[in-house]
């Protein structure tokens, strides 16, 4: 069975600092799909970044960043210089490649930037 | 392009009321999922659909029902509501790509549905 884990309940930090997100994921599947996805306090899930299990190379937009390492199964994720905008609550989630590629979500992780 | 709505936004039930939650897509897509998120926690999928007439069961289906009749509609059912069914509701659709690097496999979801069973 599939599994996300997001150890990290809750962050704080202060605007301007650099904050990670940790996510571990568990599959049997060779290939499968990883999703970042923000829910800011409006409540709709906006979609971050997907990456392909046989893609391994990390990738940055803007202030964003994410380090994906098949070898320990994690998929974290980096804000740098932090804004308080960036505040929401973040889910890490993994997708099966085929069939009904239903999405597994970790518990989230709520991230507060203090101003 | 209206995407994926869901109705109604907000909605409270008494025990053991039954009720319908709405959703529907306008992109033609395949997949369309129904998930729960309660509070502090992350999204469970209840039901799944990879076209009409095809429907199955998630991680937790009971007290739940849907159907499939069309491609864009998909409407989740609660018979009886129980208090433990308080939660916000996502819709989502997904257009099957296959393994490829496009856009495919990215869900789109709805704005949600809060419901409470008092």
């Amino acid at each position: 069975a599939q599994k996300v884990t997001q150890a990290q309940t809750e962050i704080s930090v202060v605007e301007k600092e650099d904050v990670t997100l940790d996510c571990v994921y568990e599959t049997r599947d060779t290939t499968y799909y990883l999703f970042w996805y923000k829910q800011p306090p409006s409540g709709e899930l906006v979609f971050l970044i997907r990456r392909n299990s046989f893609d391994e190379q990390n990738e940055i937009s803007g202030r964003y960043s994410w380090n994906f390492q098949k070898s320990t199964s994690s998929f974290n994720f980096t804000i740098t210089a932090s804004q308080v905008v960036d505040s929401a609550v973040y889910f890490c989630a993994l997708s099966e490649a085929t069939g009904a590629q239903k999405l597994v979500f970790g518990q989230g992780t709520r991230l507060t930037i203090n101003p | 392009n209206a995407g994926v709505t869901q109705t109604p936004k907000f909605r409270i039930l008494k025990i053991g009321q039954s009720m319908t939650l709405q959703c529907a897509q306008d992109m033609n897509h395949n997949y369309m999922y129904w998930y729960r998120q309660d509070p502090g926690m992350g999204l469970k999928l209840i039901y799944y659909s990879v076209g009409a007439g095809i429907t199955d069961k998630g991680e937790v289906p009971n007290g739940y029902n849907v159907s499939r009749s069309t491609t864009e509609d998909f409407p989740l059912r609660l018979e009886l509501a129980a208090p433990s069914q308080t939660s916000v509701y996502f819709c989502a659709s997904n257009q099957w790509g296959g393994l490829t690097k496009s856009g495919a496999n990215v869900l789109t979801f709805g704005a949600g549905s809060r419901l409470t069973v008092l």
